[in-house]
């Protein structure tokens, strides 16, 4: 079982729609972050967090550390939010970085 | 500020050949890494560096060297390159807080 798990592995969407990625894990963590990996392939950091809820523009990510439990949020989709979001998790050194394979979402015009 | 940049952005190797990957950042970062990503797989820790002349190993560091002479750069040497390192190369930094990627290396070994 991957210490990282992500659901749902793809997501089509129409514009307008609320969306939810969700992403568990299994260990012990001191932060989770949320990644966005666009087609061409940069990735950019939209979150890090380690307790309760953090909001940017139309995303908003929240996390429960009892439950082992994350959720990115996206509002009113837009066919540019079309990428892969990536879950990473935090172990306890700083080199343990463990990521999760990815949620493909595609939003439709 | 540049952020986090790589070279090259594509190489071909054919197997046996060596190469060097240079990863570069300007935001004073302690913290920098090296990963790869394989098709339908999480990014894989290479390597990574909490500070100049300060490397340890990641995950998957068989077949990979790095240093790390300066707090903006560091390189992954690739030695004896074979089919299984085919993937594509990100180098990350930070400061303990978000992470600021390059925009990666797409390495086919041939």
């Amino acid at each position: 079982k991957n210490e990282v798990e992500q659901s749902p592995q793809n997501l089509t969407a129409q514009e307008g729609e609320f969306i939810t990625i969700n992403c568990s894990y299994s260990v012990g963590i001191s932060a989770l972050h949320w990644l966005q990996q666009h087609p061409g392939g940069g990735i950019v950091s939209l979150f890090m967090l380690s307790s309760g809820k953090k909001k940017h523009g139309r995303l908003i990510a929240t996390i429960n550390i009892q439950e082992k439990h994350s959720s990115l949020h996206i509002t009113a989709s837009h066919p540019r939010d079309s990428a892969v979001y990536i879950c990473a998790v935090h172990g306890g050194s700083q080199g343990n970085l463990i990521f999760g394979k990815g949620t493909k979402l595609s939003v439709k015009p | 500020n540049a952020g986090v940049t790589q070279t090259p952005k594509f190489r071909i190797l054919k197997i046996g050949q060596s190469m060097t990957l240079q990863c570069t950042q300007d935001m004073n970062h302690n913290y920098m890494y090296w990963y790869r990503q394989d098709p339908g797989m999480g990014l894989k820790l290479i390597y990574y560096s909490v500070g100049a002349g300060i490397t340890d190993k990641g995950e998957v560091p068989n077949g990979y060297n790095v240093s790390r002479s300066t707090t903006e750069d560091f390189p992954l040497r690739l030695e004896l390159a074979a089919p299984s390192q085919t993937s594509v190369y990100f180098c990350a930094s930070s400061t303990q807080g978000p992470l600021h990627f390059g925009n990666g290396t797409r390495l086919t070994v041939t």
